[in-house]
This record gives C-alpha cells, sequence and structure tokens, in this order.
C-alpha cells in the first residue's frame, strides 16, 4: 500500500489560512490523492480529493504537485469548527475494490 | 438524508464476554467498511462488504470477529470473546460505489457513523 507522511500537529489562528502538507514520494499513476477530516468524537468526514490538478471546493483545496510526491491541503480561513484531525490518504484500487489506508493524520489546532 | 447509524454508541464489558456493534449504512449503498480505530491513530480497515459478500476481510482477526450483512443492508460486527486490546472504537462506513470501464471506480466519499467506543475491563 502506498503511504503517505504528515507532520503530527500544527496550529493556526482563527480567520488565517492553513496549509496543511503531506508527502506521497511513492504514489503510483492511479492513485488519487483524498483528504478526510476527523472532529473530536465523531467519524471522519470527506474534505476534497484530486488526481492530478488542483481542485476547489466549498471545504478548501487542494494543490497538488507536478510530480505528484506532495500535496497540500488549503483552508482559506480557519474557524475553531476546523479544529480536528485531517487525515492524507492514498486511494488504490486492489482486488477487492478501492482501498483507503488511514495514516495517524496531523492534529490541527485553532486559536481564537 | 439520514447519514450512517451505529449503536449502541458506548460499550463497557469484562474481557472474555461476547460484544456485538450494529450499523445501518445509507440508502441505497453497495459498499460497507467497518474499521477499527485505537486512540491516537488513523481508522484501519477490518472488513469492507459489496452489497452482501464479504469482498475483503483479510484485516479481520477470524478467531473472534466475525461479521455478516444480511441481504446487503445493515450489518453487524461481532465479538466472541473480547480482549482487552480489543478497546477500541469500532467505525462502519459506506460508499456508493460505481465501476466504469476498465478498473476506474467512480466513487470518491466514504460517508462514516459516529462509531460505536468500546471498553473491555
Amino acid at each position: 500500500d502506498a503511504k503517505t507522511t504528515q507532520p503530527n500537529s500544527m496550529e493556526s489562528n482563527e480567520e488565517e489560512p492553513v496549509h496543511l502538507p503531506c508527502n506521497h514520494s511513492t504514489i503510483s499513476g492511479t492513485d488519487y490523492i483524498h483528504w478526510y477530516r476527523q472532529l473530536p468524537s465523531q467519524g471522519p468526514e470527506y474534505v476534497i480529493h484530486g488526481l492530478t490538478s488542483n481542485v476547489n471546493n466549498r471545504m478548501a483545496s487542494l494543490a497538488i504537485a507536478e510530480d505528484r510526491k506532495s500535496s497540500t491541503l488549503i483552508l482559506h480561513r480557519a474557524t475553531l469548527r476546523d479544529a480536528a484531525v485531517y487525515y492524507c490518504i492514498l486511494r488504490d484500487i486492489n482486488n477487492y475494490g478501492q482501498n483507503f489506508v488511514f495514516g495517524p493524520g496531523t492534529r490541527l489546532s485553532v486559536l481564537p | 438524508e439520514a447519514g450512517v447509524v451505529q449503536s449502541p454508541r458506548y460499550k463497557i464489558i469484562e474481557k472474555k464476554q461476547p460484544v456485538a456493534f450494529w450499523c445501518n449504512p445509507i440508502s441505497g449503498h453497495n459498499t460497507l467498511y467497518w474499521y477499527r480505530q485505537n486512540l491516537g491513530q488513523g481508522p484501519e480497515l477490518l472488513i469492507r462488504y459489496e452489497n452482501e459478500e464479504a469482498v475483503d476481510d483479510s484485516q479481520l482477526p477470524k478467531d473472534r470477529f466475525s461479521a455478516e450483512r444480511l441481504k446487503g443492508v445493515d450489518s453487524t460486527l461481532k465479538i466472541q470473546p473480547a480482549e482487552l486490546g480489543d478497546s477500541a472504537v469500532y467505525l462502519c462506513a459506506s460508499s456508493l460505489d460505481r465501476w466504469s470501464s476498465g478498473r476506474d471506480l467512480t466513487s470518491y466519499e466514504q460517508y462514516f457513523g459516529p462509531g460505536t467506543r468500546l471498553t473491555v475491563t
């Protein structure tokens, strides 16, 4: 399974942008890059995904390096509600279907 | 639309006792996942179902864990007997997977339930 590397924790001030990095140097050409986040006492929730091009949605933006060996999740204006663990995952397909392997993620703290 | 429903939310049992968790996925979702999440770690896949078929149970400790998804809708995960190391949060997730030509799977989101926190004493 392809692996990702993320910082254990990050801090941000409220209403400032946050850039959450992820390294995935062993990514293959068919792996999609997914981001999920987990708020306290909840299950993970989908944030965004991409393959090669940068992506934007209402929650965040995903910037993917040209060689695809790294990516960055961008929260444009952090709020207190964005304090969570953020998981960067490579979605591949094995014989059983799509496969997600979660690492420990980055714990984001947002300071008021 | 209701999300993924899990029950119970919390369970405390003594070691060697049996325990069962129930999951009702989002209506119409064909794929169902059970994950285990230890404290400070990301979720780890235990078993994945496509409809009623368990297509990936390679990570399920089969000596004590069992699961079923009758009629391809809701699912039950059982542990018998429970051990101290089974204390964790058990998460259920579902997705609507659509295979297009070749091996391209056009499904991008897993929807997770709130989980069941199991404490084995």
